[in-house]
């Protein structure tokens, strides 16, 4: 089964405005990555953050992870055109078995 | 700089078929990954390498499916006896080490059985 769920499953926004998508999972891990996946480009990792972090910035991308709930979410903040992609979080289990685990994604459209 | 990079781009083979499939990492990268991802679907984990150990293949989802590192580089993925229900984008990662650094994935085997 889906260690990592995300939420919205598509989302359309208008270019300039920000994107959130959320990502729920279920056993405890070592970390959480999110990552992009275009055709052009296929797939590209773009933020990690750690078990015993909360935030972390890159650019005009904002994670947070609360491991209280579980959860964790990402940020686009004035988003372009190009960052029209599926968007998907994995995480890293304590246990063998529970590495890697991706969800299933979240389609983003960026419409100009 | 060269990175990951995976042959054949594209693969038909008809069912009962056995299928091999090239991961070429990133030089230097210690780990390896497969992942199998079905059409709108998120990559599903198969197995995993630190050099030519594979510590973790809790993913593969029969014995049909076998995967190798011999050298601790170039990795293959073999598909005994391909079924339709193998038919998918089987994508390789590397990266520099341990669990915790980023994973670079290739452009995908697509694979389909008929």
């Amino acid at each position: 089964s889906q260690q990592g769920e995300e939420d919205p499953q598509a989302l359309s926004i208008q270019e300039g405005e920000n994107a959130t998508m959320n990502c729920s999972y279920k056993t405890s891990i070592n970390n959480l990555q999110w990552y992009r996946q275009n055709s052009g480009r296929g797939l590209v990792h773009l933020i990690l953050i750690r078990s015993n972090e909360r935030e972390k910035h890159s650019g005009r991308l904002r994670v947070t992870l609360d491991t209280s709930k579980k959860s964790s979410s990402l940020l686009i903040t004035a988003s372009r055109a190009a960052d029209t992609a599926s968007y998907f979080c994995a995480t890293e289990g304590r246990n063998y078995g529970q590495n890697f685990v991706f969800g299933p994604g979240t389609r983003l459209s960026v419409l100009p | 700089g060269a990175g990951v990079s995976q042959s054949p781009r594209y693969k038909v083979a008809k069912r009962g078929q056995d299928v091999a499939l090239r991961c070429d990492p990133i030089s230097g990268h210690v780990s390896l990954f497969w992942y199998q991802q079905a059409l709108g679907q998120g990559p599903e984990f198969l197995t995993y390498f630190q050099n030519e150990a594979q510590l973790d293949k809790s993913g593969l989802p029969s014995d049909r499916f076998f995967a190798e590192r011999p050298e601790g580089s170039v990795s293959t993925l073999k598909i005994q006896r391909t079924q339709q229900e193998d038919s998918a984008v089987y994508l390789c990662a590397s990266s520099l080490g341990g669990t915790v650094h980023e994973q670079f994935f290739g452009p995908g085997t697509r694979l389909t059985v008929l």
